[in-house]
């Protein structure tokens, strides 16, 4: 398995749908999990952070799955502007590496 | 008041220069990052420091040097440029326990020709 593996889309989605992506990772200490976002030709952004528990952010909710190794994305009611690369980032702790994948383009279609 | 600036912008040299990008942030972090995003998007750690000790170092050619002369401030000096080096070179910045995330520049855009 690849240390951070994500589906490269893209996914063309009509405005208005729910759209969700999925990351694996092979690192099962792995300590934190993030996803961020990134436009073109622009520096990635912090999206959110990902726990165990799940986490809502307006339309957007996060999902770590530390049996499988795999984290998801759900994005409610996309918006245009939703339209970006998405990167699910692995973080090792202090004495591991942080690994982005790399990552899901997403096209919102109006 | 931007929190990570790099600079320049852009870059573009000719192979074998030596060229330096500067990175400084405002955030109050203890550690730096620079990352390199080549053509493909691949966006992949080069180097950490942590309050100016060097702390992540992956496999990238010792004509990468990094130099962090406080923990607000961590430049790049690439010697001996070569076309494969073009890419775009983001510097990062987060608290030591990266539990929050880490806050990116805007990017260097560096061509090679």
């Amino acid at each position: 398995r690849k240390e951070v593996e994500q589906d490269p889309g893209p996914f063309n989605v009509p405005e208005g749908a729910t759209v969700a992506f999925n990351c694996t990772y092979s690192n099962s200490a792995s300590q934190s999990f993030f996803w961020y976002r990134q436009d073109c030709r622009k520096e990635p952004k912090l999206l959110m952070s990902v726990y165990s528990s799940g986490n809502e952010d307006g339309r957007f909710t996060a999902q770590l799955n530390r049996a499988s190794q795999y984290i998801s994305l759900l994005i409610r009611d996309s918006k245009l502007s939703d339209s970006a690369t998405y990167l699910c980032v692995v973080d090792g702790g202090l004495d591991d590496k942080i690994i982005f994948g790399k990552g899901t383009r997403l096209h919102i279609l109006p | 008041d931007t929190a990570v600036s790099q600079t320049p912008k852009y870059l573009v040299t000719q192979m074998g220069n030596d060229k330096s990008i500067k990175c400084e942030q405002n955030l109050g972090h203890d550690t730096m990052y620079w990352y390199k995003q080549d053509s493909k998007k691949f966006l992949k750690i080069m180097f950490s420091y942590n309050n100016k000790e060097l702390i992540i170092n992956e496999t990238v050619p010792n004509r990468f040097s990094p130099k962090s002369p406080d923990k607000a401030h961590l430049n790049l000096h690439i010697n001996s440029l070569e076309l494969g080096d073009s890419a775009v070179y983001f510097c990062a910045s987060s608290q030591v326990d990266r539990n929050y995330g880490y806050t990116f520049g805007s990017g260097t855009r560096l061509t090679v020709v």
